[in-house]
């Protein structure tokens, strides 16, 4: 098993570009999740899906969308990069949500320059 | 406010000494609270996981410990190596469906 995988690696957008990162988990997981790591800062979560074709705002959606049309693979949208979006995003999926003790696994992480 | 805090920042400790990584939460309903180490250009992996009955939890040479009363964690690393170098998060779930996650200390260990 690949776990989660998460394409691509590094990027580099100027202002106003956008795009979109992929994440595909072959757990069979309900739950996945998108974050964001700054320096100095914990993870904060930006979107999460319960479930195929389900969405969720997290503590720090603005700026990002996301979809979720198949169980494995959860997609992160910048419609207009910032260079308040600079950071590295970390996609995670868990088998139930966390707070009744399931494990999240964590993807390798993208990391997003924006210029 | 939800929070948690990780103490210190960062720690630097030779090969093959102990040490003992603080985390405090004032996150409520408190769920469960894990560990997680990071290596350098990873993703987080799960080192324990404790609910609210659980007053320590070892996996290896790792050793959590957590006070429900008082809101504090510790994770105690034994014998360090220099394959522990890496950043220690504290993530606490809370309110049934939400999280939150300490800054992390960052642990190097020298030869």
């Amino acid at each position: 098993n690949a776990g989660v995988t998460q394409t691509p690696k590094f990027r580099v957008l100027k202002t106003g570009q956008s795009m979109t990162l992929l994440c595909a988990q072959d757990m069979n997981h309900e739950y996945m999740y998108w974050y964001r790591q700054d320096p100095g800062m914990g993870l904060r979560l930006i979107h999460y899906s319960v479930g195929e074709g389900t969405t969720a705002k997290g503590e720090v959606p603005d700026g990002y969308n996301v979809s979720r049309l198949k169980k494995q693979n959860f997609l992160l949208g910048l419609e207009s990069a910032a260079p308040s979006q600079t950071s590295v995003y970390f996609c995670a999926s868990s088998l139930d949500w966390t707070s009744g003790g399931y494990e999240q696994y964590f993807g390798p992480g993208t990391r997003l320059t924006v210029t | 406010k939800n929070q948690v805090e990780q103490s210190p920042q960062s720690l630097i400790i030779l090969e093959g000494k102990n040490c003992t990584l603080q985390c405090n939460y004032t996150v409520s309903p408190f769920s469960n609270l894990r560990w997680y180490k990071q290596d350098t250009g990873r993703g987080p992996v799960s080192l324990t996981i404790m609910t609210f009955s659980e007053n320590t939890k070892s996996n290896g040479r790792y050793t959590a410990t957590l006070d429900a009363d008082t809101k504090q964690s510790s994770l105690h690393i034994t014998a360090s190596q220099l394959s522990d170098s890496a950043s220690y998060i504290c993530v606490v779930s809370f309110n049934n469906n939400d999280m939150r996650f300490g800054a992390g200390t960052r642990l190097t260990v020298k030869p």
